[in-house]
């Protein structure tokens, strides 16, 4: 059972463009992380974010956690060729060594 | 995080033994899969030394914990639809932790 969906599923930009990816979930999460992966690599942390209603800024990336926990966003401004990978959301539940990972959403930036 | 096998091609039946070693001294430990726009699932973790647990999609994989640093991963009998890409993790201990990945194994069964 998957319980984070992420959309879109795959995103094609050029450069300057902005973009925003979502992440939903039914399940009430305790946090919630970002993760970008490039190509051979396992993924790597951006973000954490904890409470409800959260906005967490990591330069030209902000990370939105929703009120109720259940959702999060990804918004970039004036997407890099340099953006280019993976994206993955991630959810702590009841468990809290136990993550769970969203579907990803896949980003290509063009010059 | 370290994964010794980048890439590896099994026939069907065959066992498959991944390692993964972690000098980190992190408590958890993870075995994910990931396969093509289903994000990571979650095979066997453990919290600590002597602990297993079964994640999302244990069925056909084994897994030992025997020190803090060793989490191999094992399939007794390969099947073609256990072909993916394998990452191990580890994790400190606290709520927020970041999981640690390793470089992935690609695993190919014939």
């Amino acid at each position: 059972t998957q319980l984070l969906e992420q959309s879109p599923q795959f995103l094609s930009i050029q450069e300057g463009e902005n973009l925003t990816v979502y992440c939903n979930s039914s399940s009430v999460f305790s946090s919630l992380q970002w993760y970008r992966q490039e190509p051979g690599e396992g993924p790597v942390l951006l973000v954490t974010v904890v409470t409800g209603g959260e906005v967490k800024k990591l330069k030209r990336l902000t990370f939105q956690f929703g009120d109720a926990r259940k959702d999060s966003s990804l918004h970039i401004t004036a997407a890099q060729p340099g953006d280019t990978g993976l994206y993955l959301c991630a959810g702590y539940t009841g468990t809290a060594s136990k993550l769970t990972f969203g579907t990803g959403t896949r980003l290509q930036v063009t010059l | 995080v370290t994964q010794s096998s980048r890439y590896l091609v099994k026939r069907t039946g065959e066992k498959v033994f991944l390692e993964c070693v972690q000098d980190m001294d992190h408590e958890n430990m993870f075995w994910y899969r990931q396969d093509p726009g289903m994000g990571l699932r979650l095979i066997h973790y453990s919290v600590g030394e002597g602990t297993t647990a079964k994640g999302e999609v244990p069925d056909g994989y084994n897994v030992s914990r025997s020190t803090t640093e060793d989490f191999p991963l094992r399939l007794l009998s390969a099947a073609p639809s256990q072909t993916s890409v394998y990452f191990c993790a580890s994790k400190g201990t606290g709520n927020n932790s970041p999981l640690h990945f390793g470089n992935g194994t690609r695993l190919t069964v014939t």
